[in-house]
């Protein structure tokens, strides 16, 4: 079946620091895919819609210059955290649609984990 | 915005019991995913319901969706300790965008 990548699973790095998250889909082309973060003990909340070949769409309250993406490909979006800070410690999950016949299929990454010290 | 209310939030059940996990949207429901995810790791697809009184099966899960599309409910029956996890219900904005409920966290004691 269909497979999305992230890398990397886990990170920490230093306030103040950017950080780059991978999404991968493996076996199928992604125009779009899209980004979530997820506090602890909550559930995932959208941050931004990832197009190949245009401008990320960002969710209201989603700082845009804090959260660069670029959709490289059909098959990578990155995610990057700007100048971190604690706050930005969550798990950011990425998922990429992949419409079928039957219906739109969803796949997800296994996310990432990003600490901010 | 889509808003869906999940309840329990949580719930602990006896090895071999059955247990409902209830999502109840805000509006009529375009499509509505069912996830688990155990924490900190991702979204394990179960599966998906898009017509109204539809009802899907896989092994001991049983999802349903009323016939005004803004409720839906998930059943396991004769639980196990593989189905501890946290279940989560999706709503299918446009163009693919899912919002979440808030989760079920399921334990089941051996």
């Amino acid at each position: 079946g269909a497979v999305v990548s992230q890398h990397p699973s886990w990170v920490i790095c230093k306030s103040g620091t950017s950080v780059k998250i991978e999404c991968r889909s493996l076996d199928f082309q992604a125009t779009t895919m899209f980004w979530y973060r997820q506090f602890p003990k909550q559930s995932l909340m959208l941050m931004a819609t990832s197009n190949e070949g245009s401008k990320a769409t960002y969710e209201q309250g989603v700082e845009k210059d804090k959260f660069l993406i670029n959709h490289a490909s059909l098959t990578l979006s990155t995610l990057t955290v700007t100048s971190a800070h604690p706050e930005d410690s969550s798990f950011y999950i990425c998922s990429a649609p992949r419409p079928s016949s039957v219906y739109n299929e969803q796949f997800f990454g296994p996310g990432t984990r990003l600490t901010v010290l | 915005s889509q808003e869906l209310e999940q309840s329990p939030q949580s719930l602990i059940v006896q090895e071999g019991k059955n247990l409902t996990i209830n999502c109840t949207s805000s509006k009529t429901l375009y499509g509505l995913y069912w996830y688990k995810q155990k924490y900190g790791e991702g979204l394990i697809f179960l599966m998906m319901l898009q017509k109204g009184g539809e009802e899907k099966s896989h092994e001991k899960i049983t999802a349903k969706l009323d016939e005004k599309k803004q409720q839906s409910s998930l059943h396991i029956t004769a639980s196990q300790p593989s189905h501890a996890g946290i279940y989560l219900c999706g709503a299918d904005l446009d163009d693919y965008k899912l919002s979440f409920g808030a989760g079920t966290t399921v334990t089941v004691r051996a």
